[in-house]
């Protein structure tokens, strides 16, 4: 079965604060695919990122970076000196190989303050 | 820009009367998707759409069809909206069913059901 746990509901940080949103998968597949989104108050989902099952490099995209460790089956999200325009609900999401079908976790909400 | 446009952004219809929102994508991809996303939730996939062929998630109402005239549109028909049917609908777009494949989100169709 697949399943994807956000055990953060909602974080709030203050304006440049470091945070890290978690995501802790389960999947029998062998290749599988991980991704986050970001959901502004607008509404639409925003694509961050894909990771492939062969790939645990991590990655770095200006202030976002992202953890893929496969001994742990985990994949986080870290914001480094946050703004208040990362206030959003984070997703992080599992498909396997065979078919694009998403497996949403629950999301985690970010609220930096100013 | 290549997008995924969703029309109306917001929508309020009566309880029992028939309601369609409507997706249309530029990107010219084969995969088209709905969602139904509630109040601090995850989205939930209600079916998907690869090129005509339609496919049903096994726990969607029947009260919840949808219709893809051509590559561009697709529609969402509730026949017989409930209070329970208020949420929020995501259409979403793919390239094609490979899990690899990112999904492009429109920014929503918030239903109101009075």
């Amino acid at each position: 079965a697949q399943k994807v746990t956000q055990a953060q509901t909602e974080i709030s940080v203050v304006e440049k604060e470091d945070v890290t949103l978690d995501c802790v998968y389960e999947t029998r597949d062998t290749t599988y695919y991980l991704f986050w989104y970001k959901q502004p108050p607008s509404g639409e989902l925003v694509f961050l990122i894909r990771r492939n099952s062969f790939d645990e490099q991590n990655e770095i995209s200006g202030r976002y970076s992202w953890n893929f460790q496969k001994s742990t089956s985990s994949f986080n999200f870290t914001i480094t000196a946050s703004q208040v325009v990362d206030s959003a609900v984070y997703f992080c999401a599992l498909s396997g190989d065979n078919f694009n079908k998403f497996y949403f976790g629950s999301g985690t909400k970010l609220n930096v303050k100013p | 820009d290549a997008m995924v446009i969703q029309n109306p952004r917001y929508q309020v219809t009566q309880f029992g009367k028939p309601v369609t929102l409507s997706c249309s994508q530029t990107l010219n991809h084969n995969v088209m998707y709905w969602y139904q996303q509630k109040s601090s939730q995850a989205p939930k996939l209600l079916f998907h759409y690869y090129d005509k062929d339609f496919n049903n998630e096994a726990d969607t109402p029947d009260n919840f069809q949808s219709r893809r005239p051509n590559t561009s549109f697709c529609f969402l028909d509730i026949r017989s909206p409930g209070l329970g049917d208020a949420a929020m609908y995501l259409c979403a777009t793919s390239r094609d069913l490979q899990g690899s494949n990112e999904q492009y989100f429109g920014p929503g169709t918030r239903l109101t059901v009075t």
